[in-house]
């Protein structure tokens, strides 16, 4: 079965801090994808980034980056210099792949880390 | 804005009642997928529906159902309500084919209470 860990539960930041959340899964799968989402105050789940097993380079797109290694199965998403909008929960997410090489993309979540940035 | 609707936003209800919620996907898209969202459980997959079919399941209850129409909206059908099933209940679609690397895009949610 597919596990997603988010050990972090609550992290507390100033602003302008940097802030790393953890992401480690499980899974059998060789061929599968990762996302994180974010889910502001107003309760909607924003799509930030997908990364698929077989590209393990970091990508970085503004403030965010992300670091994927395969060989302790984690996909951390670090927040450079930190501001107050970014306060919300942050999902990481494993997609599902069948035996049968059809995906169906169904989403397993991590618990989720509520990230607040303090003024 | 994700381009995925969802009605109604909130919903109150009392035990033993029966309720719809509707999603609208985002053009193009035939995925559709259902989340629940809640304290104990986090956010949890039910099931998907890819050009009117089911494609797959997750821990849904017998209780409840859904379905995709020939305009690709979905309704997840939830009967003989509990008060466990207060939750947010999140619909996410997806580009044609379904497949894994496509992201979800979700709605923003009806939050159903049941009292």
């Amino acid at each position: 079965a597919q596990k997603v860990t988010q050990a972090q539960t609550e992290i507390s930041v100033v602003e302008k801090e940097d802030v790393t959340l953890d992401c480690v899964y499980e899974t059998r799968d060789t061929t599968y994808y990762l996302f994180w989402y974010k889910q502001p105050p107003s309760g909607e789940l924003v799509f930030l980034i997908r990364r698929n097993s077989f590209d393990e380079q970091n990508e970085i797109s503004g403030r965010y980056s992300w670091n994927f290694q395969k060989s302790t199965s984690s996909f951390n998403f670090t927040i450079t210099a930190s501001q107050v909008v970014d306060s919300a929960v942050y999902f990481c997410a494993l997609s599902d792949s069948n035996a049968g090489g059809t995906s169906y993309g169904k989403l397993t979540f991590g618990q989720g880390t509520i990230l607040t940035v303090h003024p | 804005d994700s381009g995925v609707t969802q009605t109604p936003k909130h919903l109150i209800t009392a035990t033993g009642q029966r309720v719809t919620l509707r999603c609208s996907p985002r053009s193009g898209d035939l995925s559709v997928y259902w989340y629940q969202q809640s304290l104990d459980q986090g956010l949890q997959f039910l099931i998907q529906y890819y050009n009117g079919e089911e494609r797959a399941k997750g821990n849904i209850l017998e209780r409840f159902s859904a379905q995709q129409f020939p305009d690709l909206h979905s309704e997840l059908n939830l009967s003989s309500l509990e008060l466990g099933d207060s939750a947010l209940y999140f619909c996410a679609s997806s580009a044609s084919s379904g497949a894994s690397y496509n992201e979800q895009f979700f709605g923003p949610g009806t939050r159903l209470t049941v009292l």
